[in-house]
């Protein structure tokens, strides 16, 4: 079965720093661009980073210079290091495989508040 | 970069048929789009990929009761024979130049 499980959310203060986790199973992860996308509670979805098969990265303005996106194919996971953290990010954050994302895992959530 | 521009809302009901829009921004009518289905307190579930031409490709599992179509810059998503779990929140993705975006969701109430 293919399948996407994220993890490592929880409560940070601003400021600080969260690392999220996303195993990957049911397929070959080297073979994917691979996703990070957020939601806010009661708002809609918004892409948060992208690494390539080669390991290229993109970001939106709103997370670059705070947020990395890194894989490592040898044990089929990608990773989201958040530094700087604001309020604003608090949201629930989806790892998800491919260009038009296929498949989605069930979410963590990350919350930022003192 | 491309927008994506959705109806905030949407209503039909049981056992009937609905069509949502997500519509692309000027520039952009050629792009190929996804539709993700959000069910209440649930994550995304993918639901198809569909291109300027009208083809599509469903993900695994997706009833036959979905379907995707375009003209121009629209980019549809029919649902027929509407049922109670179908309600849910929809939203459509393109992608240009490494950057991803989503339109604003259209949230469809089955009465």
């Amino acid at each position: 079965e293919v399948q996407l499980v994220e993890s490592g959310g929880g409560l940070v203060q601003p400021g600080g720093s969260l690392r999220l986790s996303c195993a990957a199973s049911g397929f070959t992860f080297s073979s994917y661009d691979m996703h990070w996308v957020r939601q806010a509670t009661g708002k809609g979805l918004e892409w948060v980073s992208a690494i390539g098969t080669a390991g290229d990265t993109y970001y939106p303005g709103s997370v670059k210079g705070r947020f990395t996106i890194s894989r490592e194919n040898a044990k089929n996971s990608l990773y989201l290091q958040m530094n700087s953290l604001r309020a604003e990010d608090t949201a629930v954050y989806y790892c998800a495989r491919a260009a038009y994302m296929d498949v989605w895992g069930k979410g963590t959530t990350v919350t930022v508040s003192s | 970069q491309p927008v994506l521009t959705q109806s905030s809302s949407a209503s039909a009901s049981l056992g009937s048929s609905v069509k949502l829009t997500c519509t692309l921004s000027s520039g952009h009518s050629s792009y190929i789009i996804a539709w993700h289905q959000q069910q209440p307190g649930k994550a995304p579930r993918y639901l198809m990929k569909l291109e300027g031409s009208g083809s599509y490709n469903k993900g695994s599992g997706v009833p036959d009761r979905f379907s995707g179509s375009s003209s121009g810059a629209d980019r549809y998503l029919t649902i027929s024979n509407l049922q109670s779990e179908d309600e849910a929140d929809y939203y459509c993705e393109t992608w240009d130049s490494n950057t991803w975006v989503f339109g604003g969701g259209t949230k469809l109430t089955v009465l």
